[in-house]
C-alpha cells in the first residue's frame, strides 16, 4: 500500500479562483481528514469525513467544503481563493474517527494562490 | 476552548543528553493526547499516545492533569532524533476535531 495519496503536488491559483484538492486514504480506512498548515504553524484541523458523511468542522469559512466518495477517497473544495489560502494541505486517512484513531498523514499539497 | 501549546520553537540537546518537549493544554474532561512526529522529507506521523502509554524510539510521555501537560521526554538523545515534533489533542468534548499545537524543531548536536 503506498499509503495516503494526495493530489495534485504542488498548484499555482490567482485570487477568486477555485480549487480541488484530492486525497486517497489507505485501503480499509473509512475516515478522512484535512488540515491547513501555514508556514511555521502546526496543521489546523478544516474537516473529519467518516462513512461519506462530515463528523467534524473546524473554524473556517464557507468557502471550504469537502466531500467523501462510495470508495472513501475525498476532495476538499475551496472557493474565491484569497492570498491567505496559500498552505500546505494535508489530508490524513484513520480507521475510525480522529478523537482516539491514529492517524495516517499524505505528503501534501502546495497550494500557492498569487 | 481547547488549546495546544508548545512555548518552544525551537531546541537543541547535544547528542546523549536528556530531552524534554513541552506541551501544555487546555480543555474541559479528559483528554486525548498525541505527539506525531516529522522527520526530514518524511509524512507526519504518529509517535505516541498517551491511552497507549508505551514507549516509542525511547521517548515517553506522562499525562499531568494537575499541570494540564504532555511533556515528551527521552533520557539520551540521539541524532536520529532531530526533527519537528507536534503535540496534539482531541477528545469527546472536541466537536470530533482535532488541535495540533505550533510544533518544536529539536536539534540534536552530535
Amino acid at each position: 500500500d503506498a499509503g495516503v495519496t494526495q493530489s495534485p503536488t504542488h498548484l499555482i491559483k490567482t485570487r477568486g479562483q477555485h480549487v480541488t484538492l484530492r486525497c486517497s486514504p489507505i485501503s480499509g480506512h473509512k475516515s478522512v481528514s484535512w488540515y491547513q498548515q501555514v508556514l511555521g504553524q502546526g496543521p489546523q484541523f478544516i474537516f473529519q469525513y467518516y462513512e461519506k458523511e462530515e463528523r467534524g468542522r473546524g473554524n473556517f469559512p464557507d468557502r471550504f467544503s469537502a466531500r467523501q466518495f462510495p470508495n472513501y477517497s475525498s476532495e476538499l473544495n475551496v472557493n474565491a481563493l484569497l492570498l491567505g489560502d496559500s498552505a500546505l494541505y494535508l489530508c490524513a486517512s484513520s480507521g475510525e474517527t480522529v478523537v482516539t484513531d491514529t492517524q495516517y498523514f499524505g505528503p501534501g499539497t502546495r497550494l500557492t494562490v498569487l | 476552548a481547547q488549546r495546544v501549546t508548545q512555548p518552544e520553537k525551537l531546541l537543541s540537546v547535544f547528542k546523549g543528553a536528556p530531552v524534554e518537549l513541552k506541551c501544555n493544554y487546555s480543555y474541559s474532561g479528559s483528554p486525548e493526547l498525541f505527539w506525531y512526529v516529522q522527520y526530514s522529507r518524511q509524512r507526519l506521523q504518529l509517535l505516541l499516545r498517551h491511552i497507549s502509554r508505551e514507549s516509542i524510539k525511547g521517548f515517553t510521555a506522562d499525562l499531568n492533569k494537575g499541570e494540564t501537560s504532555f511533556h515528551l521526554k527521552k533520557p539520551f538523545a540521539q541524532e536520529e532524533d532531530s526533527a519537528m515534533y507536534y503535540c496534539a489533542l482531541s477528545g469527546p468534548n472536541t466537536g470530533n476535531q482535532f488541535y495540533f499545537g505550533t510544533g518544536t524543531s529539536l536539534t540534536v548536536i552530535p
